[in-house]
């Protein structure tokens, strides 16, 4: 049963360009939770997503950020004119919305120059 | 608003010492998970509690989740290298599935 797997692992952008974080829940799963974490922090909550569905985005930035969970594909998560400030991990984790456990992908580490 | 707090948030140990991080939500939690984050890694699960005062056992780890249903700690018996890593706890916020996540005790252990 593959994991939850997320690309790419490493991203560079240049301040201004548009970063685009896709995640692949694990097989059986329909919901999808999108986290950031910054160098020796904690987990900071961004949005919850069903399929087709924003169920929780009081995480995430008003601006430049937006997230998508279609009925085909990857969720994404774009964040649009980038700044150094944006350059952190960004993990997403899924379940089958039954239970709360989550489980992670490995996570994209976005760097911004 | 709802805040969960774990101390402490840095460890140091010899190896062989045992280790104990604990973790306090503002609010009555219907359960309580682990995970735990290696080193440049990703978090993973490692359990959740349930019911007041359960404790739950993984070899050396021990779980407990307090009788109030507002705490939670995690203890290791005799560390070892490859307990290096974050510690996290989280709860359910709110009604969605949805967690509230602790900062995380960061564990190092000297060989």
């Amino acid at each position: 049963n593959a994991g939850v797997m997320q690309n790419p692992r490493h991203l560079v952008r240049r301040r201004g360009q548009e970063a685009r974080l896709r995640c692949s829940p694990m097989k059986g799963h329909s919901h999808v939770y999108w986290y950031r974490q910054l160098p020796e922090e904690g987990l900071k909550f961004m949005v919850y997503l069903q399929k087709e569905n924003i169920i929780d985005e009081s995480g995430m930035p008003k601006e430049r950020f937006s997230a998508e969970f279609p009925k085909e594909g990857p969720s994404i998560l774009r964040i649009q004119q980038v700044v150094r400030g944006d350059s952190a991990a960004y993990f997403c984790a899924s379940n089958h919305g039954q239970t709360y456990e989550q489980y992670f992908g490995p996570g994209t580490r976005l760097t911004v120059t | 608003g709802q805040q969960v707090m774990q101390i402490p948030q840095y460890q140091h140990v010899q190896e062989g010492e045992d280790f104990t991080t604990y973790c306090n939500s503002s609010t009555t939690l219907s359960n309580i998970q682990w995970y735990k984050q290696r080193p440049g890694g990703h978090p993973v699960f490692l359990i959740q509690l349930v019911k007041s005062g359960e404790v739950k056992k993984q070899k050396r780890l021990t779980f407990q989740f307090g009788e109030a249903k507002k705490n939670s700690s995690l203890h290791i018996t005799a560390t070892q290298t490859t307990d290096v890593g974050t510690y996290f706890c989280a709860g359910p916020a709110g009604n969605n599935r949805k967690l509230i996540w602790g900062l995380g005790t960061s564990l190092a252990v000297n060989p």
